[in-house]
């Protein structure tokens, strides 16, 4: 079975500050994605990595970085975080050489005040 | 832009009940289409892939379908139990050589005993 696991499952951050949001998966996946999640406006995509050090913008991109170091790590850096950024944060990963099923991590519920 | 529809936006049934959800997108063009469930607070459970060259999928009581003609996207529930209470997600690709899933804003399901 797949695992995909995200670093922290709540999270309360200050206006101003750094955040590091990271996910780590287990089946040497090549691909993986940052999302967000927001009522009324669906999942959309910030960022992904086909590789490592390998990275695209998605649909979102504003106020975010990514980094990926490692094969089985891919960090979403909120570089000043705003109270806009409050949101669910889901990372998914995905084999290559076709079209593959995305795996999706437990998620990570940002509250920034 | 390429924009997803899921009707019913919430149901309601009573246990046993056969259910169909619905997925339209604006631009027929869809190559590969998954479909997930999410229960509250949690990330995505993939539940079906319907790749490039295929047109259904099936696991279980569920069944997945999909017309390109028309852009859309069947996911039929047999038998409803209340177990399958959750929301359930569609998303596609675009083209042949994307990984990009564009995904619909969910259909609400509560199965009630």
């Amino acid at each position: 079975d797949v695992k995909v696991t995200q670093s922290s499952r709540y999270l309360v951050k200050r206006t101003g500050e750094k955040v590091f949001l990271e996910c780590v998966q287990d089946m040497d996946h090549e691909n993986m994605f940052w999302y967000r999640q927001d009522p009324g406006l669906g999942l959309r995509l910030i960022y992904f990595s086909y590789d490592v050090k390998m990275k695209e913008k998605g649909d979102i991109p504003e106020g975010y970085s990514v980094s990926r170091e490692k094969k089985e790590r891919f960090s979403l850096i909120l570089e000043s975080a705003s109270t806009n950024q409050t949101s669910m944060y889901l990372c998914a990963t995905q084999e290559t050489g076709g079209f593959y099923e995305q795996y999706f991590g437990p998620g990570t519920r940002l509250t920034v005040t | 832009k390429q924009e997803v529809t899921q009707i019913p936006a919430a149901l309601s049934v009573p246990e046993g009940e056969n259910l169909v959800l619905n997925c339209s997108f604006t631009d027929s063009a869809i190559y590969n289409l998954q479909w997930f469930r999410q229960d509250p607070g949690k990330g995505l459970t993939s539940l079906l892939l319907i790749q490039s060259s295929q047109r259904e999928q099936t696991s279980g009581r569920l069944n997945a379908s999909l017309d390109k003609s028309s852009g859309r996207s069947t996911l039929y529930i047999a038998a409803s139990q209340p177990g399958d209470s959750a929301t359930y997600l569609c998303a596609g690709t675009e083209s042949y050589n994307t990984d990009k899933l564009i995904f619909g804003t969910g259909t609400r399901l509560q199965v009630f005993p």
